[in-house]
C-alpha cells in the first residue's frame, strides 16, 4: 500500500538557519503530495501541496518540489524563525479523488528553532 | 480556527470502559475522517465517512466503530478500552470533491488508566 517515510528528527536549529526535512513516498498511480504542520496544542493544518510531477508548492517561505524520479518531496526553508517550531508531516493522497479521498501521513518531524 | 469542533478535549477513563468522541465538521463539508495519533505509531488513518456512508477503513480495531449522522456530525465509539488506546484522536473534514486539504480539529486526548 501507499506509504510515506520522512526523517524522524528531532531537528534543532538556530534562528535564520537553513532547513531541510526529507520525505520519500511509495504509491501506485499519481498521488498528490502535501506538507502539513502541527503547532503545539493544535490540529494539523496544510502548509503546501503539489499535485503533479515537477510542481513546486510554496507557502510562508517553505518550498517543496514533487520529484517523481526520486519519489521525493523534501521540505526546505532558507531562514527559519522561532515561530516555525512545530511538527511537520509529509503526506500523500491515494489519487482517486472524489468522495473516496484520503491522506496517508508520515510519522512527523519535530522542529525546534532556538533564538 | 479550522472550523472543525471536537469534544471532549480531554478524557480520562479506565480499562474496559467505553467512550464516545464527537466531531462537528466545517459547515458544508460532507467528508469526515478520523485519525489516531500516538508517539509510536504516528498519525494513523482510522475511517472515512462521506455524507453518512462509510467510504474507507484504515487501521481501525474491531472494538472501535464510527458513524456519521444526517446533520453530518460524526461520532467515534471506542469500547473495551485498553492502555494502548491512549492517544490523541483527530477528526478532519474536507470539501467534496476533495482538493487534498483536510481541516483538522484540535483533537480529543484519551487517557486510559
Amino acid at each position: 500500500g501507499d506509504s510515506v517515510t520522512q526523517m524522524e528528527g528531532p531537528v534543532t536549529l538556530s534562528e535564520e538557519a537553513f532547513l531541510t526535512i526529507n520525505c520519500t513516498y511509495t504509491a501506485t498511480g499519481y498521488p498528490s503530495l502535501f506538507w502539513y504542520v502541527q503547532y503545539p496544542g493544535e490540529g494539523l493544518q496544510l502548509l503546501l501541496k503539489a499535485t503533479k510531477a515537477d510542481d513546486k508548492g510554496s507557502n510562508k517561505g517553505f518550498e517543496a518540489t514533487y520529484r517523481k524520479e526520486t519519489t521525493s518531496f523534501h521540505l526546505e526553508k532558507g531562514s527559519v524563525q522561532v515561530s516555525d517550531s512545530a511538527v511537520y508531516f509529509c503526506a500523500l493522497s491515494d489519487g482517486s479523488g472524489g468522495s473516496n479521498y484520503k491522506l496517508t501521513f508520515g510519522k512527523g518531524t519535530l522542529l525546534t528553532v532556538n533564538p | 480556527d479550522s472550523g472543525v469542533t471536537q469534544t471532549p478535549k480531554h478524557l480520562i477513563t479506565a480499562t474496559g470502559q467505553r467512550v464516545t468522541l464527537r466531531c462537528s465538521p466545517r459547515s458544508g463539508d460532507l467528508s469526515v475522517y478520523w485519525y489516531q495519533q500516538s508517539l509510536d505509531q504516528g498519525l494513523q488513518f482510522l475511517i472515512h465517512y462521506y455524507n453518512g456512508e462509510e467510504r474507507a477503513k484504515g487501521n481501525i480495531l474491531e472494538r472501535f466503530s464510527a458513524q456519521q449522522f444526517p446533520d453530518l456530525h460524526s461520532e467515534l465509539n471506542l469500547s473495551s478500552l485498553e492502555l494502548g488506546d491512549s492517544a490523541l484522536y483527530f477528526c478532519a473534514s474536507s470539501v467534496a470533491p476533495a482538493t487534498g486539504e483536510l481541516f483538522f480539529g484540535e483533537g480529543s486526548r484519551l487517557t486510559v488508566l
